[in-house]
């Protein structure tokens, strides 16, 4: 089955720095990468996906790049504030033309932004 | 649109009980996924229903089990509860399964066996 593995386990970043998480994943099916954010005591809400047709994608301060050759795919975080401090999980999914949809988490990265 | 809602939020059992946990999607969603979240195995997938039919299943114990209802509501089943079931459960819910599309998580229901 498929596999991810995410690095770091914990990140501490001064306010204003940039943040990167960094995910591998082992079966080249997977064709969707999401990142979820999950705050203290919170559901994990999505904060940004990419699919496998796509490089890089951005949404404001928050971007993702996709490497499908090694296999590889990174969340950069600019300008942090002390609110994006939380647990950040990658995931790969299988989406197969059925439909069926397997999502493989990695073990999450604790961010902690310094104020 | 009301968002995935979980019953209960909590719950106590003692080991070799049972337990039923349900999951409502979002209207119109017919995807419900379940997972379990523990601090030392983080979120893990345990299966995936579709019109009432389960579709994939992760790597757990023929213990765990499912079912969708014809309204896309989904029940999850644990059987003679053990220590390490302490978790919580988050189910997610999505439109379809044709494509590659967000998932939407419930508040979760957490579950201590004694």
């Amino acid at each position: 089955g498929e596999n991810v593995e995410q690095h770091p386990s914990t990140l501490s970043v001064q306010e204003g720095d940039s943040a990167v998480i960094k995910c591998t994943y082992s079966d080249s099916a997977s064709n969707y990468f999401p990142w979820y954010k999950q705050e203290l005591g919170k559901r994990p809400q999505l904060i940004i996906d990419i699919r496998s047709n796509v490089g890089e994608k951005k949404d404001q301060r928050i971007a993702v790049t996709l490497n499908k050759t090694a296999k590889h795919f990174s969340l950069h975080i600019t300008e942090t504030q002390p609110e994006d401090s939380a647990v950040y999980f990658c995931a790969a999914v299988i989406v197969e033309g059925a439909g069926s949809y397997q999502l493989t988490f990695g073990k999450g990265t604790k961010l902690s932004v310094i104020p | 649109k009301a968002g995935v809602t979980q019953t209960p939020r909590y719950l106590i059992k003692t080991r070799g009980q049972q337990v039923t946990l349900s999951c409502s999607p979002i209207s119109g969603h017919r995807s419900v996924s379940w997972y379990q979240q523990t601090p030392g195995q983080g979120l893990q997938f345990l299966f995936e229903y579709f019109s009432e039919t389960q579709r994939n299943k992760g790597n757990f114990p023929g213990r765990f089990s499912g079912r969708q209802f014809s309204n896309s509501r989904s029940e999850m089943n644990v059987s003679t509860l053990e220590l390490g079931d302490s978790a919580l459960y988050l189910c997610a819910s999505r439109t379809s399964g044709r494509s590659q599309e967000t998932q939407y998580f419930g508040p979760g229901t957490r579950l201590l066996v004694l």
